[in-house]
């Protein structure tokens, strides 16, 4: 069974600090797809991010970085120089990939508050 | 611009009231999805659609129903069977190994 887990519940922390927000999967699939999502106050979920498992090289996107490392099944995803624009909700989510159209199964999610 | 709409934006039902929740996209994804999302903790499934006319049971379908008999369109009900419906359910569409886009979600409130 595929399972995402988000250790951490809440983060809190000051503006122009560095965050990183830890993603755990498990999967027995070989080939498979890993997601970030973002969910700030309004509720609408931003696409953020999606890697597949043959691809471990890091991402950067602006403030933004993802360290994806199959030996310890991670994805996680950093920010750098936090502002407060960045307070929302973050959700891990993980799909197989040997069919398409599957459900994602999705973490419970990371609430980082971004405090001036 | 494609997306998906999903109307109303907030809902009030009133106790044995049956509700229908409408979520359109007009991005030519095959697959589209319903989650519903309590205060607080994460996404949790209710129903997903793969084709047309074909559509399976996620971790929480009871007390809801739904049809997809367009591509475009999986409109979600919220039956009287469902005994503490208020959440804020999430409307979801993905094309292959893509990755989800969402629509803006709706709020229901039981009154």
């Amino acid at each position: 069974a595929q399972k995402v887990t988000q250790a951490q519940t809440e983060i809190s922390v000051v503006e122009k600090e560095d965050v990183t927000l830890d993603c755990v999967y498990e999967t027995r699939d070989t080939t498979y797809y890993l997601f970030w999502y973002k969910q700030p106050p309004s509720g609408e979920l931003v696409f953020l991010i999606r890697r597949n498992s043959f691809d471990e090289q890091n991402e950067i996107s602006g403030r933004y970085s993802w360290n994806f490392q199959k030996s310890t099944s991670s994805f996680n995803f950093t920010i750098t120089a936090s502002q407060v624009v960045d307070s929302a909700v973050y959700f891990c989510a993980l799909s197989e990939a040997d069919s398409g159209n599957t459900p994602l199964v999705f973490g419970k999610g990371t609430r980082l508050s971004v405090i001036a | 611009d494609g997306g998906i709409t999903q109307s109303p934006k907030y809902l009030f039902r009133k106790e044995g009231q049956n509700v229908t929740l409408s979520c359109e996209q007009n991005l030519n994804h095959d697959a589209m999805y319903w989650y519903r999302q309590d205060p607080g903790q994460g996404l949790r499934l209710i129903y997903y659609s793969q084709i047309v006319n074909d559509f399976q049971k996620g971790d929480i379908a009871e007390g809801y129903s739904v049809s997809r008999e367009k591509k475009e369109s999986f409109p979600l009900t919220v039956t009287s069977a469902q005994k503490n419906p208020t959440a804020f359910y999430l409307c979801a569409s993905r094309k292959g190994h893509g990755g989800y886009t969402f629509g803006s979600g709706t709020r229901l409130t039981v009154v």
